[in-house]
């Protein structure tokens, strides 16, 4: 099935600790994001790639880092300069026709919980 | 700079009555909306989107959407709500046209519907 997928569902961080998310689509998508995603407070943009080897910062990337090696992946580095990330985090992806009328298809998330 | 406004934290419906939530949005120019829905623990699933074109805008499950120029407004709409439509619905807006690096869109901050039966 065409579609986007994230790993781990769930993961747990230390103190001090870098976690990658995984994701991976293979909806043959040249653009990629991930949001974060907090209670009562929507999602907000952290990073978004428009084609390999391309990525921008979003609205909160400070402490997060990504790469965009393959045109499928587009995995997440939560670095331990992030100091509150504990957090339910989205992939997404969309097509990247200039006028703008693309979708934005969403993976399944993962939750991010520091211990 | 643009932005989404869901007025409403929480509605509440009854199994069977027409269900409104509400959306105004801000954009330079000509927007593109979209609605999506979000059951707990999961990603969001595209609803429907505007263009251009017809106002009244149907989407997925029954949804339908109508955009407002004059009230700057895209509120989502059912017929009749059923118990499963209960979820967290969100409002996104991106400008046309806005160029390459301008794909992201801005979300509201979302509305959980319940469907009481």
């Amino acid at each position: 099935d065409g579609g986007i997928t994230q790993s781990p569902k769930y993961l747990f961080r230390k103190e001090g600790q870098n976690v990658t998310l995984s994701c991976e689509q293979n909806l043959n998508h040249d653009a990629m994001y991930w949001y974060r995603q907090d209670p009562g407070q929507g999602l907000r943009l952290i990073y978004y790639s428009q084609i390999v080897n391309d990525f921008q910062k979003g609205d909160i990337a400070e402490g997060y880092s990504v790469s965009r090696e393959k045109k499928e992946s587009f995995p997440l580095t939560v670095t331990s300069a992030q100091k509150n990330p504990t957090a339910f985090y989205l992939c997404a992806s969309s097509t990247s026709r200039p006028t703008g009328e693309n979708t934005i298809y969403f993976g399944e998330g993962s939750w991010l919980t520091v211990v | 700079a643009q932005s989404v406004a869901q007025p409403e934290d929480q509605v509440n419906v009854a199994e069977g009555n027409p269900l409104t939530v509400k959306c105004t949005y801000s954009v330079s120019g000509n927007p593109y909306l979209f609605w999506y829905v979000q059951y707990p623990n999961r990603g969001l699933q595209f609803l429907l989107k505007y263009i251009t074109g017809d106002n009244l805008v149907k989407g997925s499950y029954g949804f339908e959407a109508e955009f407002n120029k004059s009230q700057t407004s895209f509120h989502l709409k059912k017929p009749s709500a059923l118990v499963s439509d209960s979820a967290l619905y969100f409002c996104a807006v991106r400008a046309a046209f806005s160029g390459a690096g301008s794909y992201q869109l801005t979300f509201g901050k979302g509305t959980k519907l319940s469907v009481i039966p």
